[in-house]
C-alpha cells in the first residue's frame, strides 16, 4: 500500500457544506495525486502536487481545490460540495526515479445530499 | 485523452491464459506503457509497466509490438481472484497518469 492513507474513509454530508479530504503517506514521495471515480467514467484525475506547495489541475478540477503544506500530506477540499461530487475518491503516490510507479490508497466514499 | 483502446470486456477461463489487448497508437519514444487492475472497489493495483522490451514479474507478462503501438499483458494461469477491471495506462506526461474505461475480466469456473 506504499504508506498511504486516506481519512475519511466514508462520510456524508449536505449540500453546500465544505469538505476536506486527507492523504497522508509515510514514506516522503514527491508525487501526490487526487482521482474521482464514478460509474462509466473509470478514474479521473482531480489535482496532483509535485512537491511542498506546488499543485496542478487536473482533468475534473472544477469544484476543488488541494493543499501541501507539508511532503506527507496532500489535502482536497471541497468548497461547497454539490451532489454531483458524490464520489470514491482516491489518493495516490508516484515511487521516484526512472519508470516511476503509482500506488494507490483505497479510497474515500463521500455522499453528498 | 486516456490515449489508449482496450475492449470492454473479455473472458478466460479459470487455468487458462488471459490475454488483455491495448492499443496505443500515438504512444511517444519515452513513454511508458503501465498496467493496473481493480477488483470492485478497492485502490488501483499496479501489476506491471514496461517501455520497449516484454517484461515478466510474479503477477503478469507484458508484451509490447516492435513498434510500441499496441501491448498485451498476460495473466499465465487466470483464477477466479483475477476477476477486475484491467487499465492500461500510457504516461502522457511525466506525472499524468490518465486512466481509460479498462476492460473488465471475468474469469470463469
Amino acid at each position: 500500500d506504499a504508506g498511504i492513507t486516506q481519512s475519511p474513509r466514508h462520510k456524508v454530508t449536505e449540500t453546500g457544506t465544505p469538505v476536506t479530504l486527507r492523504c497522508h503517506q509515510t514514506e516522503n514521495h514527491r508525487y501526490m495525486y487526487w482521482y474521482r471515480q464514478d460509474p462509466g467514467h473509470g478514474l479521473r484525475l482531480i489535482h496532483y502536487s509535485y512537491g511542498v506547495k506546488d499543485t496542478d489541475k487536473g482533468e475534473v478540477s472544477d469544484g476543488y481545490s488541494v493543499s501541501r503544506s507539508k511532503t506527507e500530506d496532500f489535502l482536497l477540499t471541497l468548497e461547497s460540495a454539490t451532489s454531483s461530487q458524490t464520489s470514491v475518491y482516491f489518493c495516490a503516490i508516484m515511487t521516484d526515479g526512472s519508470g516511476n510507479t503509482i500506488y494507490f490508497g483505497e479510497g474515500s466514499w463521500l455522499t453528498v445530499v | 485523452d486516456a490515449k489508449t483502446t482496450q475492449p470492454p470486456s473479455m473472458d478466460c477461463a479459470e487455468g487458462r491464459a488471459a490475454n488483455l489487448p491495448c492499443n496505443h497508437s500515438t504512444i511517444s519514444g519515452n513513454e511508458y506503457v503501465y498496467w493496473y487492475r481493480q477488483i470492485h472497489s478497492q485502490g488501483p493495483q499496479y501489476i506491471i509497466h514496461g517501455l520497449k522490451n516484454n517484461e515478466t514479474n510474479e503477477m503478469a507478462s507484458l508484451i509490447i509490438t516492435e513498434d510500441r503501438k499496441s501491448s498485451t499483458l498476460i495473466l499465465p494461469h487466470a483464477t477466479l481472484r483475477d476477476t477486475a477491471v484491467y487499465y492500461c495506462i500510457v504516461l502522457y506526461n511525466f506525472n499524468k497518469f490518465y486512466f481509460g474505461s479498462g476492460t473488465k475480466l471475468n474469469v470463469k469456473p
